[in-house]
């Protein structure tokens, strides 16, 4: 059992690139989510889903993208990257959404140049 | 909208005293509230929780917590500190009803446990 698996681990971009942040469960959860984290502000809710085919907008959605075909995968889109979106991205599920644990992937560490 | 505040960025304590890191919180109703930790260069792990019951929830690694409702706090403790301990504690607290987007997080407290 994997838990929540996230690739990559370190990206350099430049300005203008797009990519893909790819995250992935193993525990049938039900709920995903994705937050950035910056310095000293926490973390701040991109966007979720509660289930295959739909997702939501969080906190922070501007700049991103996401889509959620199957219970197991939920990527994160990054259209046209800007220095502000130089972040680490933590992937998270849950089975249900209330009061039930997160549990974090390692995080993906995205710098914009 | 709910809040969470986390009044210190960095707290020290000597290995084998006890520490206490703060959380204050705001929202509408009975809260949900949870305490996470994270190590370097890995993601946030549950450490424990507080839906309803008891005021004083046992956690992973000897932790615990105590919900007052009349401060609006949720004071993450542990009798005896170890060096293992050091890490980047985050609070967050959710209301009892409402979408997963509100969920949210503490800034973050830097804990330091010297030997």
């Amino acid at each position: 059992n994997a838990g929540v698996t996230q690739t990559p681990k370190f990206r350099i971009l430049k300005i203008g690139q797009s990519m893909t942040l790819q995250c992935t469960q193993d525990m049938n959860h039900n709920y995903m989510y994705w937050y950035r984290q910056d310095p000293g502000m926490g973390l701040k809710l991109i966007y979720y889903s509660v289930g295959a085919g739909i997702t939501d907008k969080g906190e922070v959605p501007n700049g991103y993208n996401v889509s959620r075909s199957t219970t197991e995968d939920f990527p994160l889109r990054l259209e046209l990257a800007a220095p502000s979106q130089t972040s680490v991205y933590f992937c998270a599920s849950s089975f249900r959404q209330s009061t039930d644990t997160q549990y974090f992937g390692p995080g993906t560490r995205l710098t914009v140049l | 909208a709910q809040s969470v505040a986390q009044p210190e960025d960095q707290v020290n304590v000597a290995e084998g005293n006890p520490l206490t890191v703060k959380c204050t919180y705001s929202v509408s109703g009975n809260p949900y509230l949870f305490w996470y930790v994270q190590y370097p260069n890995r993601g946030l792990q549950f450490l424990l929780k507080y839906i309803t019951g008891d005021n004083l929830v046992k956690g992973s690694y000897g932790f615990e917590a105590e919900f007052n409702k009349s401060q609006t706090s949720f004071h993450l403790k542990k009798p005896s500190a170890l060096v293992s301990d050091s890490a980047l504690y985050f609070c967050a607290v959710r209301p009892p009803s409402g979408s997963a987007r509100q969920l949210t997080f503490g800034s973050g407290t830097q804990l330091t446990v010297l030997p």
